[in-house]
């Protein structure tokens, strides 16, 4: 079982739509937890770090649930600019503080 | 821009050569981690230096090595390039501040195809 899972995608979705993501992660013992987006061919950037009462930023909304080891990300009135790759990472945290990447879910905004 | 910087941004070796890839971490940053993304994957991690020395290591074989200098830069280390190498390869600066988890800052990676 991968540690990190993710919806398969692509989502494909009009400009306007909201779209949720959705993330499970195996290991209890996992301290933090973010959402990445990726652009094709380019590095991983950091969207948002999700905490455990939940945190918005704008149109993004990010949720976590301990007990069901359940990450989720909701983006409102989807722009084009949106098209990118959303990566779903767990960290143990501590000394090392390795991230652990999910597979990655496409999403794709058209007009 | 992060201001971690990655060099070459493109590479092409073949079986059984062997590869350096360097990282500048951003200024004030003390820790480097690496990372391997296979394509169609999420970034896998290699390991990670603090201080000038290694500080925790994924599930890579000892062929993947690494060195973190003085100034903080790293480079990345692979002898006996296989075909399942071709992947970018990513380092990320981050501060050991002693939370929980310090935020990493991702270089624009290197391109490595072995043929």
């Amino acid at each position: 079982r991968k540690e990190v899972e993710q919806d398969p995608g692509p989502f494909n979705v009009p400009e306007g739509a909201t779209v949720a993501f959705n993330c499970t992660y195996s290991n209890s013992a996992s301290q933090s937890f973010f959402w990445y987006r990726q652009d094709c061919r380019k590095e991983p950037k950091l969207l948002m770090s999700v905490y455990s009462s939940g945190n918005e930023d704008g149109r993004f909304t990010a949720q976590l649930n301990r007990a069901s080891q359940y990450i989720s990300l909701l983006i409102r009135d989807s722009k084009l600019s949106d098209s990118a790759t959303y990566l779903c990472v767990v960290s143990y945290g501590g000394s090392q503080g390795n991230l652990i990447f999910g597979k990655g879910t496409k999403l794709s905004v058209k007009p | 821009e992060t201001g971690v910087t990655q060099s070459p941004t493109h590479l092409i070796k073949t079986r059984g050569q062997q590869v350096t890839l360097r990282c500048s971490s951003q200024s004030g940053h003390n820790t480097v981690s690496w990372y391997q993304q296979a394509l169609g994957q999420g970034p896998q991690f290699i390991f990670q230096y603090y201080r000038e020395e290694e500080n925790g290591r994924g599930n890579f074989p000892p062929r993947f090595s690494g060195l973190q200098f003085p100034n903080y830069s790293s480079e990345l280390n692979v002898n006996a390039l296989e075909l399942d190498d071709s992947a970018l390869y990513l380092c990320a600066s981050s501060v050991r501040r002693g939370g929980p988890t310090d935020t990493q800052y991702f270089g624009p990676g290197t391109r490595l195809t072995v043929l």
